[in-house]
């Protein structure tokens, strides 16, 4: 079973810039999760879709971030524009849905954002 | 409010055996998840426990105790590749049937030879 697809896998942008990253989830997996983790820390969730409605983007930070999962599997997270406390590694991660046992998460590689 | 505490370091030594702890403070827990992150990765799973006792799963173990709001990662046979940092998170239920993942920052585990 593939596992869950990111690109890129490192960004170097200056503050002010635009960046996105895309994620492919695991195949048939309704929910999708975007997490930002900075160097030391767990994992912040910034957006959580059910198919392709958003569940949960309250610690989203709006004015400058932006996420769609428009058919429901691929996401894209953009930033813009970029300052320097969004230099994180930008991890997304999939899991099958509603069920308590399953909604086991299931990380991809990540993207490595640094803002100059 | 929400609030997961575990250690922020800990050394052990190979072939022996390490706990991790991690506590917790939910309005309404739904279950406790560790995962395995090592340095440059993203984190994997490694133990699920919704009720209170003890789950095995070849050298690791995840120990839950609802009542008390603590769990703990017993890592046995300690190997050099365990060398990693271990993540709490705990699902948290609010607003009727939504569920949120809530991540400690992790504990940083060194194994030496």
């Amino acid at each position: 079973e593939a596992g869950v697809a990111q690109s890129p896998r490192y960004k170097i942008i200056e503050k002010r810039q635009s960046v996105a990253f895309w994620c492919n989830p695991i195949s048939g997996h309704a929910t999708l999760y975007w997490y930002q983790q900075i160097l030391g820390q767990g994992p912040k969730l910034l957006i959580q879709f059910q198919n392709n409605g958003v569940v949960d983007d309250s610690q989203l930070p709006k004015d400058r971030f932006s996420a769609e999962r428009l058919k429901g599997v691929d996401s894209t997270l953009k930033i813009q524009p970029a300052k320097l406390e969004d230099s994180a590694v930008y991890l997304c991660a999939s899991s099958w849905g509603e069920n308590l046992k399953q909604e086991t998460q299931y990380f991809g590689p990540g993207t490595r954002l640094l803002v100059l | 409010g929400q609030n997961i505490d575990q250690p922020t370091e800990m050394t052990a030594t190979e072939g022996a055996i390490v706990q991790i702890n991690c506590t917790y403070q939910t309005s309404g827990f739904n279950g406790l998840f560790w995962y395995q992150q090592h340095a440059g990765e993203a984190p994997t799973f490694l133990s699920y426990n919704v009720l209170d006792g003890l789950e095995e799963k070849g050298r690791f173990s995840s120990f839950l105790s609802r009542s008390k709001g603590y769990s703990y990662l017993l890592l046995k046979e300690l190997q050099m590749k365990d060398s990693a940092s271990y993540l709490c998170a705990v699902r948290d239920r609010y607003a009727g049937n939504n569920r949120k993942l809530i991540w400690g920052l992790g504990t940083s585990l060194a194994v030496n030879p």
